[in-house]
């Protein structure tokens, strides 16, 4: 079955920096890849999404790249700011199936 | 309008009890999806529902777990005999349609068995 690794488990960047966290799938069948935001004692929140006919989709300071023929996908996050500190999950959804979770991603802004 | 909703949003209950978790989707979700997410942890999936097929209980972690939902509506996540393992967060998700749509989550309950 599909398999969704997500890396690192814990990200440290100054505040205006960029951060980029990782992802990658087993199935090559998976279609569609969602992101979502959980900020401490909240529920996650869909932040940015992609289906595998997309190889990029930006929505302001977020981004999102597929690379399909290496099965993974990246979340890039430009000029970080204090907002931003959360934990970031990734997910894969192969063919008629639910999705399938990353381990999740602290990210930590520093002032 | 109203978002996904949980109740209760905190249950403490002694090792061994049963406990029912409930989840109000959003009107006109065909999807409801329940995880579990333990203590600065991830989502541990546990149930899907899509409209009328049989749910995916792949994800439940032992046969003291079940869920139910009714059509379209309101779902139960039941607890039997509950251990101290069980303590996390029960988060319910529902989506407009299967699962590469937006999923909204609620707010949780906070299982503590103690």
């Amino acid at each position: 079955g599909e398999n969704v690794e997500q890396h690192p488990s814990t990200l440290s960047v100054q505040e205006g920096d960029s951060a980029v966290i990782k992802c990658t799938y087993s199935d090559s069948a998976s279609n569609y890849f969602p992101w979502y935001k959980q900020e401490l004692g909240k529920r996650p929140q869909l932040i940015i999404d992609i289906r595998s006919n997309v190889g990029e989709k930006k929505d302001q300071r977020i981004a999102v790249t597929l690379n399909k023929t290496a099965k993974h996908f990246s979340l890039h996050i430009t000029e970080t700011q204090p907002e931003d500190s959360a934990v970031y999950f990734c997910a894969a959804r192969p063919s008629n199936y639910q999705l399938i979770w990353g381990a999740g991603t602290k990210l930590i802004i520093k002032p | 309008g109203a978002g996904v909703s949980q109740s209760p949003s905190n249950k403490v209950t002694e090792k061994g009890k049963d406990v029912e978790l409930r989840c109000d989707p959003i009107s006109g979700h065909t999807a409801l999806y329940w995880y579990r997410q333990r203590l600065g942890q991830g989502l541990e999936f546990l149930i899907y529902f899509q409209g009328n097929s049989a749910p995916d209980k792949s994800g439940l972690p032992s046969d003291r777990f079940s869920a139910e939902r009714t059509g379209e509506s309101v779902s139960t996540l039941t607890i039997q005999r509950t251990q101290q393992e069980d303590s996390a967060v029960y988060l319910c998700a529902s989506s407009y349609g299967g699962s590469s749509y937006e999923q909204y989550f609620g707010p949780g309950t906070r299982l503590t068995v103690t």
